[in-house]
């Protein structure tokens, strides 16, 4: 198995400015991600972390406003840019974990509210 | 994007009754899971299929799979206060690898 960890793993923000949330992995990693889940809705995809070079991000999701770091195989970084109130959500990262066949790992999340 | 739907969006049972919820997705599949969340926490991972499998169990967790249908369920046996949570199946599939694509979720109280 596998621990994820985020942080911070709540914040209150104002509206405009930026946040980056931090995910650690201690264990040898393959695949990253970053999820999405808005306040009583589902989790919804935003990138692949890719290792060394620029995420993948999935419809709907843009660099800009969600760049995303990944400069070793167990740490990511989401930040969320110029944030607005539509924001407010959790911030879930995941990983494929090398040995842990089909089983994806989940962070604990980060509660964002902006306000 | 969203994958698939999941029915009843809400359920509430008794103490030892069982649960089923549902799960339909919209394309071809590598493999579907089931996963829990509690209170808006983190995920944990209950139990996988894979798309050349129909039916699995895991303690109380039983979980089939209709390709045909491009459904899934899953039924929790002898519920118990402890299992009141949010459940979400998630797909992979050919082109997104790895990457999960969740349903909506079923959100299941269990009272004692």
């Amino acid at each position: 198995s596998a621990v994820i960890s985020q942080k911070p793993s709540r914040d209150i923000c104002q509206r405009g400015t930026s946040l980056t949330i931090q995910c650690q992995v201690d264990s040898q990693v393959t695949m990253m991600f970053w999820y999405r889940q808005q306040p009583g809705q589902s989790l919804t995809l935003i990138a692949t972390a890719n290792q060394g070079s620029e995420a993948t991000y999935e419809s709907g999701f843009v660099i800009d406003k969600f760049p995303i770091s990944r400069p070793n195989l167990t740490f990511s970084t989401l930040t969320v840019s110029n944030m607005s109130p539509e924001d407010s959500s959790i911030y879930l990262c995941s990983a494929d974990v090398k040995g842990a066949v089909d089983t994806q790992y989940f962070g604990p999340g980060t509660r964002l509210t902006v306000l | 994007s969203q994958q698939g739907e999941e029915d009843p969006q809400a359920l509430s049972i008794q103490e030892g009754e069982n649960a089923t919820m549902n799960c339909s997705y919209k394309t071809s599949i590598n493999n579907l899971q089931w996963y829990r969340q509690n209170s808006g926490r983190g995920l944990v991972h209950l139990i996988l299929i894979r798309s050349n499998e129909r039916e699995k169990h895991s303690g109380r967790l039983r979980v089939t799979l209709d390709t045909s249908k491009k459904s899934s369920s899953l039924l929790i046996t002898a519920s118990r206060a402890a299992d009141t949570a949010s459940y979400f199946c998630a797909t992979t599939t050919h082109q997104a690898g790895t990457a999960l694509i969740f349903g909506k979720g079923t959100t299941l109280s269990v009272s004692s």
